[in-house]
């Protein structure tokens, strides 16, 4: 049984870099794709990308420019980062595992709930 | 960017009822279809990938189905574990978009 296990960097300042990590446990870290989405308070949920093995990452067009997906299948861990953070970079992230054709995201974190503020 | 529109926003409920949420894409989106159920606080669960499977462990009174544009998701005799909000999701086009979600709430 699979399970993704969030870092929680809590606090983050305005312009910064918000970093995360998720470790995974309990199954293959190949032929999936991890994937970052987070849902800021009280709203829907939003797709920020996905890695799959060690191939090229998947962004969101509107995030591109600030994000990026890395894995590390020696420590079974792949991270997030996305730069100069904003108030609206707020919410709680998840890291997901993907699969099939429908790249469906059946294993989830437990979510780490990130601010911006000074 | 494809739109995921779903209907109803919110809805009341009681155990036992039949529920259907339906979720409308801006254009046609194949078979790239999935539906998750959030409870407060939680990550969400997936329940139905690619329209209709029911992801294992998932009780069968939970249907899905759809094509083209139009998907349903159908909860057969309402328990009262399911009150939560249901979101579906396209992963046919990046970025992969969710519904604005649906709050399924006791009567």
């Amino acid at each position: 049984q699979v399970q993704l296990q969030e870092s929680d960097p809590g606090l983050v300042q305005p312009s910064e870099t918000l970093s995360l990590t998720c470790n995974v446990s309990g199954g293959s870290i190949t032929d999936f794709y991890w994937t970052w989405i987070r849902q800021p308070p009280g709203k829907t949920l939003e797709w920020l990308g996905y890695i799959y093995n060690n191939g090229r990452p998947n962004y969101n067009p509107a995030l591109r420019s600030r994000v990026t997906i890395s894995v590390d299948t020696s420590r079974r861990q792949f991270s997030l980062k996305l730069t100069s953070v904003t108030a609206a970079d707020t919410a709680v992230y998840y890291c997901a595992r993907g699969w099939g054709i429908s790249t469906s995201l059946d294993s989830w974190g437990q979510g780490s709930l990130v601010t911006v503020s000074a | 960017d494809i739109q995921l529109t779903q209907s109803p926003s919110s809805l009341s409920a009681s155990v036992g009822d039949r529920v259907v949420i339906t979720c409308r894409a801006s254009q046609s989106i194949g078979a790239h279809v999935n539906w998750y159920q959030q409870k407060l606080g939680r990550a969400p669960k997936l329940l139905i990938y690619a329209v209709s499977s029911l992801q294992s462990g998932v009780p069968s009174r939970f249907r899905g189905s759809g094509s083209g544009t139009e998907f349903t998701l159908i909860i057969y005799g309402l328990q009262p574990e399911d009150f939560a909000t249901y979101f579906c999701q396209q992963s046919y086009n990046v970025p992969y978009t969710f519904g604005q979600g649906t709050n399924l709430e006791i009567k």
